[in-house]
């Protein structure tokens, strides 16, 4: 049962636009919730997070949004780069530290 | 500078044959964890190693079996491997499970890419 849901598999952008990144969850227990980004061949890396306390939290040019009634959240990256070209994996932390993946969508920034 | 090191990247075993990928991080977290990734599918979390305290998924296989022998080390044994356990392995650490004390983020490795042949 996929408990961080991210609908969309692929999103294209121009170059300088606003590029919007969904996900969805179900367990209203998450308390902490994270964006990674992933390079082909590479890890994911730590992109941004949000406190369940909180429903914005913002660094540079990525805004991460959290509708808790909504059980929705929201990465915006603006303006998008061509370097953004990547898979973004959302994920959800529970009390007991562990943490649940979305399936990612992959983001192109056409320059 | 590398953080979380995985040996090695890329691993082939037959089936049925026991296999061992290995992790080490040089960060000193408390925690670490691995995940399983099969293709277009989310990570999927097997277990994770809180000091040596080992936390397993309900759903994990039996087939799946984990080692901390220090901080630093831990390792992913895979008894009897069959087809369907062909994925990008996936190791992780955090600093500590404060849960709703800490917004610390877990810190990847790059994968080992598991061919079951």
């Amino acid at each position: 049962d996929q408990q961080v849901k991210q609908n969309s598999p692929s999103l294209s952008v121009q170059e300088g636009r606003i590029s919007i990144l969904n996900c969805d969850y179900t367990n209203s227990m998450f308390d902490y919730f994270l964006w990674y980004k992933k390079y082909p061949a590479e890890g994911p890396t730590f992109l941004i997070s949000i406190s369940s306390i909180k429903d914005k939290n913002e660094d540079g040019r990525f805004t991460v949004f959290l509708n808790k009634s909504a059980k929705h959240l929201s990465l915006h990256i603006v303006p998008s780069q061509p370097g953004d070209s990547a898979v973004y994996f959302c994920a959800a932390r529970n009390t007991g530290n562990q943490f649940y993946f979305g399936t990612g969508t992959s983001l192109t920034v056409i320059p | 500078d590398a953080m979380v090191i995985q040996n090695p990247r890329y691993q082939v075993t037959q089936f049925g044959k026991p296999v061992t990928l290995s992790c080490s991080q040089t960060l000193n977290h408390n925690v670490m964890y691995w995940y399983q990734q099969k293709s277009s599918q989310a990570p999927k979390l097997l277990f994770h190693y809180y000091d040596k305290d080992f936390n397993n998924e309900a759903d994990t296989p039996d087939n799946f079996q984990s080692r901390r022998p220090n901080t630093s080390f831990c390792f992913l044994d895979i008894r009897s491997p069959g087809l369907g356990d062909a994925a990008i392995y996936l190791c992780a650490t955090s600093r500590d499970t404060l849960a709703g004390a800490s917004t610390d983020t877990q810190y990847f490795g790059p994968g080992t890419r598991l061919t079951v042949l």
